[in-house]
């Protein structure tokens, strides 16, 4: 089992949609990253988190650190908002763990 | 903003060659982590540097190595290339002290034939 699961897989929405992407981890962590790869491959930071609840534009990320669950959700989806999703965690100051990602297809 | 700089973005490569990536941080940056991102996969850590001494290994075989220089910057050496090398090696680097997130370069994608 890997030390971080995310749900779904892949994710097809039409524009507009209101989107959910999970991620549980079973390791002691001192951070989770959600992170954006575009199909030419460039990793984005979107969010580090450690408690709580981000916000930036349209994208909101929160986290239960009891239940060790991480929920990134997108508002009003739009095309350009395709991309691989993936929830990183950071045992420590050091390395990360990735998920193994959501890619998600949104159409106009 | 300065961003994490990584050269070359492309390399191709001959089995048993050798390939030398560099990676340089974000200004103040003191922390180097590297990254090995295969086909369809999910990105594995390699090595980390923190004020140019490793700080963390993970699945680097013994055929690479890797420094940080006086400079920060970091190069990952990589010899007796194989086949199964070819991924997309991403650098990131934070500022160890503060805890800060790692911020990703643009990755050297290589292909070894």
């Amino acid at each position: 089992k890997n030390e971080v699961e995310q749900s779904p897989q892949n994710l097809t929405a039409q524009e507009g949609e209101f989107i959910t992407i999970n991620c549980s981890y079973s390791v002691g962590i001192s951070a989770l990253h959600w992170l954006q790869q575009h199909p030419g491959g460039g990793i984005v930071s979107l969010f580090m988190l450690s408690s709580g609840k981000k916000k930036h534009g349209r994208l909101i990320a929160t986290i239960n650190i009891q239940e060790k669950h991480s929920s990134l959700h997108i508002t009003a989806s739009h095309p350009r908002d395709s991309a691989v999703y993936i929830c990183a965690v950071r045992q420590g100051a050091q390395k990360l763990v990735f998920g193994q990602g959501t890619r998600l297809t949104i159409n106009p | 903003a300065a961003g994490v700089i990584q050269s070359p973005r492309h390399l191709i490569k001959e089995k048993r060659e050798t390939a030398t990536l560099k990676c340089y941080p974000i200004p103040r940056h003191d922390t180097v982590y590297w990254y090995q991102q295969g086909p369809g996969q999910d990105p594995q850590f390699l090595i980390s540097f923190y004020e140019k001494m490793q700080s963390d290994k993970g699945s680097i075989p013994d055929r690479f190595s890797a420094q940080q220089f006086s400079d920060y910057h970091s190069e990952l050496n990589m010899s007796s290339l194989e086949l199964g090398d070819s991924a997309l090696y991403f650098c990131a680097s934070s500022r160890q002290q503060e805890m800060e997130t790692q911020y990703f370069g643009p990755g050297t994608r290589l292909l070894v034939l």
